[in-house]
């Protein structure tokens, strides 16, 4: 089985300043995908990025990049230019390379950004 | 960009009863989910559905759950005799035949009483 581990709980940053979120895995499959959710206050669940464990390139999107460390399983991201809006729950989540999206879900970091 | 839409938003009951919560996936999807996330915690694999029928299913699904697609558009999930610790948040999502991405509904908040 997949375990997801996020060490900390509550992160706060100043607006425009930037976070850094981790997460670290535990697998024992070589192909498998990495994702990290945002879940503000609607509860909605909002894909942020996505890394492919083949892809050795870090996946960027906008302000949210990653860190991903296949030797190390770890895989946290970045929020640069830190907006009052993505003030939320950030999860961070694995799935297999089967491409059946059973997620497994780290226990979240919720993120305060103030003004 | 497309959604998921689920309903209600919202569902209050009595333990015991039997609840349907509902979801309309987008229309081109065709692999679907259900998850939950009791309140504080983290959000749990329930259910996959695919070609009409459970592809996995989690330690959480037990015999009190079902999920069916009865006309080929909603897909729901069916908890024959609710308890307390059902109340959670529960998930509908779904996606396509490439597997980009996978799109979450809105959640319907049940709450048994």
């Amino acid at each position: 089985a997949q375990t997801v581990t996020q060490s900390q709980p509550e992160m706060s940053v100043q607006e425009a300043e930037t976070v850094t979120l981790s997460c670290t895995y535990d697998t024992s499959e070589n192909n498998y995908y990495l994702f990290w959710y945002k879940q503000p206050p609607s509860r909605q669940m909002i894909l942020v990025i996505r890394q492919e464990a083949y892809k050795q390139q870090n996946a960027t999107e906008n302000r949210f990049s990653v860190n991903f460390q296949k030797a190390a399983k770890s895989f946290s991201l970045k929020i640069s230019d830190s907006q009052l809006g993505d003030t939320a729950m950030y999860f961070c989540a694995f799935m297999t390379g089967t491409n059946d999206y059973k997620l497994s879900f780290g226990a979240g970091t919720t993120v305060t950004v103030r003004a | 960009e497309p959604e998921v839409t689920q309903t209600p938003s919202h569902q209050v009951t009595q333990m015991g009863q039997e609840v349907i919560l509902r979801c309309v996936p987008i229309s081109n999807h065709l692999y679907f989910y259900w998850y939950r996330q009791i309140l504080g915690q983290k959000v749990e694999f329930l259910v996959s559905f695919y070609n009409n029928e459970i592809s996995e299913k989690s330690e959480i699904f037990d015999d009190q759950f079902s999920v069916e697609r009865p006309d080929g558009s909603n897909f729901t999930l069916k908890i024959r005799s609710t308890k307390l610790e059902d109340s959670a948040m529960y998930f509908c999502a779904g996606t396509g035949a490439t597997n980009e991405k996978l799109f979450f509904g809105s959640g319907t908040q049940l709450s048994v009483l």
